[in-house]
């Protein structure tokens, strides 16, 4: 069966500090890969989508960056984190968009 | 551009209750909805995927259906526990994943 692991489940980072998700698949190939941010308050928000390795699109410009090293393997970085860099980042992985999507667990970033 | 919109933004019932939560959507051109249940502080879990040709599923206590000449989409509920109790969020994809705000239910013991 496929699972989607995320990692870490919390993180708490000074301002101006680099930061690096990690998000992998297991059971599947050539899956398509999403980075979401769901804001206190305030829906999720795409940011980034993969759809194989070393193609990333992004939705929305920011302070972020996204990486597709491997297939299943899916990053999210920061050179320098700012405080509206806070939120719930969640990893999601989709064969076919039309079969649904399957979300990971969640990492909650906090910028202090 | 498609708008989704949940209704209610809360909603607090006793245990044992059926309830209704409503999606309405803009834009028909859809290829699924999706709905999604978020314990606090957790990732989303995947309750049902409805595919445009289909007009409703089922799983367990849960039943969604789809309207797209309308619409609309709304979850049923069965026999409501505190169990049930978190943020339930429709999603709709048609050229990209767009997500409601969500309803946040609590099921009172």
């Amino acid at each position: 069966s496929q699972t989607i692991h995320q990692w870490p489940a919390t993180l708490v980072q000074p301002v101006g500090s680099p930061l690096s998700l990690e998000c992998t698949v297991e059971g599947t190939s050539n899956p398509n890969l999403y980075w979401y941010r769901q804001a206190a308050g305030r829906g999720l928000q795409l940011l980034f989508y993969s759809v194989g390795i070393g193609q990333i699109s992004s939705e929305v410009p920011q302070n972020l960056s996204a990486s597709r090293p491997q297939d299943r393997q899916f990053i999210l970085s920061s050179k320098k984190l700012l405080l509206s860099d806070s939120g719930f980042y969640l990893c999601a992985w989709s064969v076919q968009e039309s079969y649904g999507y399957t979300f990971g667990s969640g990492t909650r970033l906090t910028v202090v | 551009k498609q708008e989704v919109t949940q209704i209610p933004a809360a909603l607090s019932v006793p245990e044992g209750e059926n309830l209704v939560l409503n999606c309405s959507f803009t834009d028909s051109a859809i290829y699924n909805l999706q709905w999604f249940r978020q314990d606090p502080g957790k990732g989303l879990t995947s309750l049902l995927l409805i595919q445009s040709s289909q007009r409703e599923q089922t799983s367990g206590r849960l039943n969604a259906s789809l309207d797209k000449s309308s619409g609309r989409s709304t979850l049923y509920i069965a026999a409501s526990q505190p169990g049930d109790s978190a943020t339930y969020l429709c999603a709709l994809y048609g050229n990209k994943l767009v997500f409601g705000a969500g309803t946040i239910l609590r099921v009172k013991s």
